[in-house]
């Protein structure tokens, strides 16, 4: 069964940083780009980030552009989102999702269970 | 691009049908996908491209529409489908979620 497992969430005071990962299992990681989303309590999901399968290019939401970093290790299967400069509006549940698309944007068809940030002082 | 979903709620009882719309505030072709996401779980896809459906999805989920408009509608509703839907485009850079749609049980 295809697997995405999330760890790292914390809670960090504003103007921290986070390192969150995502664990793949049962799909061969280095075919799919991945995708990172949140959903803040009580509102909607949010897109973050994406990159290839390669990590040769990724893109970012506006709202962490230039704070968050996304990156991949494809030999230990890991996907990762670097977080600086954290916001009190940062605080959500954070998926690790993977897309059908190798080296663009699809759709995301599987999802992990998500881990927690808050950003709180 | 925004998505705009409504009704931002909809309380329904069984067996009734639902219909969600959401408005894409520029043309996405029929790069539009649905899901579903249950209180304490993880969201799951229900709809691919504006209308296709999804293996193990039942069937009384349907999807329809293009360029801006799109609907996801449910069919002889149970009371499993509880839950909040989302839309989401992946037209354009960057990708956006919808809102929201809760759908409560009656």
């Amino acid at each position: 069964e295809v697997k995405l497992v999330e760890s790292g969430g914390a809670v960090v005071q504003p103007g921290g940083s986070l390192r969150l990962s995502c664990a793949a299992s049962d799909f061969p990681f280095d075919a799919f780009a991945m995708h990172w989303v949140r959903q803040a309590p009580g509102k909607s999901l949010e897109w973050l980030s994406l990159i290839i399968w390669d990590g040769g290019s990724s893109y970012y939401a506006d709202s962490v552009q230039g704070r968050f970093i996304i990156s991949r290790d494809n030999s230990r299967n890991i996907l990762y989102l670097q977080m600086n400069s954290l916001r009190p509006e940062d605080t959500g549940l954070y998926y690790c999702a993977k897309d059908t698309s190798r080296s663009s944007f699809y759709y995301i068809d599987v999802w992990g269970r998500g881990t927690t940030v808050i950003v709180s002082s | 691009i925004v998505l705009t979903q409504f009704p931002d709620f909809q309380s329904v009882t069984p067996k009734e049908k639902v219909t969600i719309t959401c408005r894409a505030s520029q043309s996405i072709g029929n790069n539009l996908h649905w899901y579903q996401k249950r209180p304490d779980q993880s969201p799951k896809l229900l709809i691919k491209y504006a209308s296709q459906s999804i293996s193990g999805v039942p069937s009384r989920f349907s999807g329809s529409g293009s360029g801006t408009d799109f609907t996801l509608s449910i069919n002889n509703l149970e009371a499993e489908d509880a839950a909040t839907y989302y839309c989401f485009q992946s037209s354009n850079l960057p990708l956006a979620f919808g809102g929201g749609t809760k759908v409560e049980i009656k």
